[in-house]
């Protein structure tokens, strides 16, 4: 069956460091995937998205892009912020787009 | 502009009883979703709805009862309630499915003794 896998945390990065959170998927097809993000005692929120192969999205300086040819969809940030810690949530939703997987979280401390 | 919200917050239930979680939206989305969120699997996505009256099962629906007679209500019933379930539930809404952009209430957490 579809499914997501993305890297174990937690991830503990000074301000402005470059950061690197990989995710690997297993699908029928061609799914969209998408990154969500948890801030602590909150739900989780849209960050970006992508809907076919070699789309780039992009949102508050995160990027991450779909790679068909190695099942990949990694989020990259150039330079974090203190206010980036939180988790963040590879997801993808199948053909139907009725069904929808996330991978387990990465956990993201950045300290000042 | 109340957008999703979520009711109760945090619910203590013993094993056997039933529990109903609560989820409203304030956006007349047509599609709504439950998850639950435990530690190590990330989110597991139980029921969703299209529309009301049409519902459907996710990854992990043993165990659960979803309804949804109006559009902006999608209630989640546990009938007897075991230790297994104890997790944070998250409701979450879409205009047109899970495609499109997620949009999650505060969530509830539960807990089953």
């Amino acid at each position: 069956g579809d499914s997501v896998t993305q890297m174990e945390g937690p991830v503990t990065l000074s301000e402005e460091a470059f950061l690197t959170i990989n995710c690997t998927y297993t699908a029928t097809g061609y799914p969209s995937l998408f990154w969500y993000v948890q801030y602590p005692g909150e739900g989780l929120q849209l960050l970006l998205k992508a809907t076919k192969a070699d789309d780039k999205g992009s949102n508050k300086g995160f990027e991450a892009t779909y790679r068909k040819e190695t099942t990949s969809f990694h989020l990259e940030k150039g330079s974090v912020q203190v206010s980036d810690s939180a988790v963040y949530f590879c997801a993808l939703s199948d053909l139907t787009g009725n069904q929808f997987y996330f991978g387990t979280g990465t956990s993201l401390t950045v300290i000042p | 502009d109340a957008g999703i919200t979520q009711s109760p917050r945090y619910k203590i239930t013993e094993t056997g009883r039933q529990v109903t979680l609560m989820c409203h939206q304030t956006w007349s989305h047509s599609y709504m979703f439950w998850y639950r969120q435990d530690l190590g699997h990330g989110l597991r996505l139980i029921y969703y709805s299209a529309a009301a009256d049409i519902t459907d099962k996710g990854e992990v629906p043993d165990g659960y009862v979803v309804s949804r007679s109006k559009t902006e209500n999608f209630p989640l019933t546990l009938e007897s309630a075991t230790r297994s379930q104890t997790s944070v539930y998250f409701c979450a809404s879409s205009r047109q499915g899970a495609n499109y952009e997620q949009y999650f209430g505060p969530g509830t957490r539960l807990t089953v003794t």
